[in-house]
C-alpha cells in the first residue's frame, strides 16, 4: 500500500524559498500511469492545487501559483520535490503530497479527469521572520 | 474559472441520512470526488468518478451526480462521520478545482 510523507523546515522567512520533499514508500514512484500532486490548505480554509509532476519529469501547475512554483521529481530516491519562491505570509498553510490519477479521454492524449489518494499527513510551513 | 458551491455546514441526526451538495454549472458532465477530512488529519477519498467506493469506505458513503448538482450521501450516520467534505473535479479552463467545504455535524 502506497504511502507518502513530507518533509522540510517548518519555519521559511518571507521572500525566501519555500522547499519541501514528498517520499514514496510501498511502490514504486515510477509505477502505473500515476501522476504526484502537491496540494496546500491555510488555517481552517479550503483546499488548494499547486501542481503536479509525472515520472518523465512533466509538470502541470496551478495558473494562480505558476511563477513561483517549481516540481521535481528523483525516481532513484522515490521522492518528489516543492519549491516555492517569494514566499509571504499567505503561503503559510499545511502542505500535502498526493497521489494524482488522471483520466484520459479515449485518443488517451488529453486530460479528462483526475482525484488525489492517498495523501501524505502534511506538514505545517510558517512563513515570519 | 469554473466554481463548486458547497453548503458551509450540514446537521444530521445520529443514525440519520446526510445529504451534502457541490453545485456546479452542468457539474453532471463532470466526474466528482468527494474527500472526507477530520480534525488535524489529512483528507481522504470517499468516493470517486461520482459514486465509486474506494477500497475500505464503508458502504453508508454513496455518491450521485447529475444537472448542476452531485450529492454526497452518507447513510445511518455515526460520530466518527463528523468532518469536513470536499467535492473536486477537473477542469479544462483551470485543471483542479475544490470545492469550499462542508462540516458535518452529527447531533
Amino acid at each position: 500500500q502506497v504511502q507518502l510523507q513530507e518533509s522540510g523546515p517548518g519555519l521559511v522567512k518571507p521572500s525566501q524559498t519555500l522547499s519541501l520533499t514528498c517520499t514514496v514508500s510501498g511502490g514504486s514512484i515510477s509505477s502505473g500511469s500515476y501522476y504526484w500532486s502537491w496540494i496546500r490548505q491555510p488555517a481552517g480554509k479550503g483546499l488548494e492545487w499547486i501542481g503536479r509532476i509525472y515520472t518523465s519529469g512533466s509538470t502541470n501547475y496551478n495558473p494562480s501559483l505558476k511563477s513561483r512554483v517549481t516540481i521535481s521529481v528523483d525516481t532513484s530516491k522515490n521522492q518528489f520535490s516543492l519549491k516555492l519562491s517569494s514566499v509571504t505570509a499567505a503561503d503559510t498553510a499545511v502542505y500535502y503530497c498526493a497521489r494524482d490519477f488522471l483520466g484520459f479521454d479515449s485518443s488517451g492524449y488529453y486530460v479528462v479527469d483526475n482525484w488525489f489518494d492517498p495523501w501524505g499527513q502534511g506538514t505545517l510551513v510558517t512563513v515570519s521572520s | 474559472s469554473y466554481e463548486l458551491t458547497q453548503p458551509l455546514s450540514v446537521s444530521v441526526a445520529l443514525g440519520q441520512t446526510a445529504r451534502i451538495t457541490c453545485g456546479g454549472n452542468n457539474i453532471g458532465s463532470k466526474n466528482v470526488h468527494w474527500y472526507q477530512q477530520k480534525p488535524g488529519q489529512a483528507p481522504v477519498l470517499v468516493i470517486y468518478r461520482d459514486s465509486n467506493r474506494p477500497s475500505g469506505i464503508p458502504e453508508r458513503f454513496s455518491g450521485s451526480n447529475s444537472g448542476n448538482t452531485a450529492t454526497l450521501t452518507i447513510s445511518r450516520a455515526q460520530a466518527g462521520d463528523e468532518a469536513d467534505y470536499y467535492c473536486q473535479v477537473w477542469d479544462s479552463s483551470t485543471d483542479v478545482v475544490f470545492g469550499g467545504g462542508t462540516k458535518l455535524t452529527v447531533l
